[in-house]
């Protein structure tokens, strides 16, 4: 069965550094979109991606933050100077193929230390 | 205010006995999703119920939609010790149609199903 991919698993970084997460989402998906999970803490949203441009983005994603879909399959999370609060698990996930949008599929997560 | 709460934040079993999870929500929705999250990995999609819908089987799985109460039930028939996992129920859209895919987490709740 089709699964969303995401890598690293783990990323231990120092505070004010740059990170990227990867995705690969399911192919013929249309709909991408950033999660993230402080631990002990809700799952929030942070950004939902279609047709190469941003639908819709949270509070928390500031201009620290950058979504991109380089080459057709990869989709990834850009942090340009990260922060303490920073760390948490981020999930990708995708969706959509014709207009089921709302069903969406995630990946086993990227877990983000910043020191 | 939170969207999507669920009570009890933990509830212990035993194997064979019926797990029921609460969710309730404030504001308008287009459908509301439950997902599954083992420990530290990703989230599972269990079952969407649209705003219409005011009940929904698979398998073991029961969920019920009241809008007037903006309220949700999930229940797990049948346990089983595989079933233990934390379980979040995840609004998505709003009155207005304007929402491409975001969704609203829970807080979780964590059920252990002891054999």
């Amino acid at each position: 069965e089709p699964e969303v991919t995401q890598t690293p698993s783990h990323q231990v970084t120092q505070m004010g550094q740059e990170v990227i997460l990867r995705c690969v989402p399911i192919s013929n998906h249309l709909y991408f979109y950033w999660y993230r999970q402080i631990l002990g803490q809700k799952v929030e949203f942070l950004v939902s991606f279609y047709n190469n441009e941003i639908s819709e983005k949270s509070e928390i994603f500031d201009d620290q933050f950058s979504v991109e879909r380089p080459d057709g399959s990869n989709f990834t999370l850009k942090i340009r100077s990260t922060k303490l609060e920073d760390s948490a698990m981020y999930f990708c996930a995708s969706s959509g193929i014709r207009h089921s949008f709302w069903t969406q599929y995630f990946g086993p997560g990227t877990r983000l230390l910043v020191l | 205010s939170q969207q999507g709460e669920e009570d009890p934040q933990a509830l212990s079993i035993q194997e064979g006995e019926n797990a029921t999870m609460n969710c309730s929500y404030k504001t308008s929705i287009n459908n509301l999703q439950w997902y599954r999250q083992n420990s530290g990995r990703g989230l599972v999609h269990l079952i969407l119920i649209r705003s219409n819908e005011r009940e929904k089987h698979s398998g073991r799985l029961r969920v019920t939609l009241d809008t007037s109460k903006k309220s949700s039930s999930l229940l797990i028939t049948a346990s089983r010790a595989a079933d233990t996992a934390s379980y979040f129920c995840a609004t998505g859209g709003n009155a207005g149609g304007t929402s491409y895919g975001k969704l609203t987490f829970g807080q979780g709740t964590i059920l252990t199903v002891h054999p």
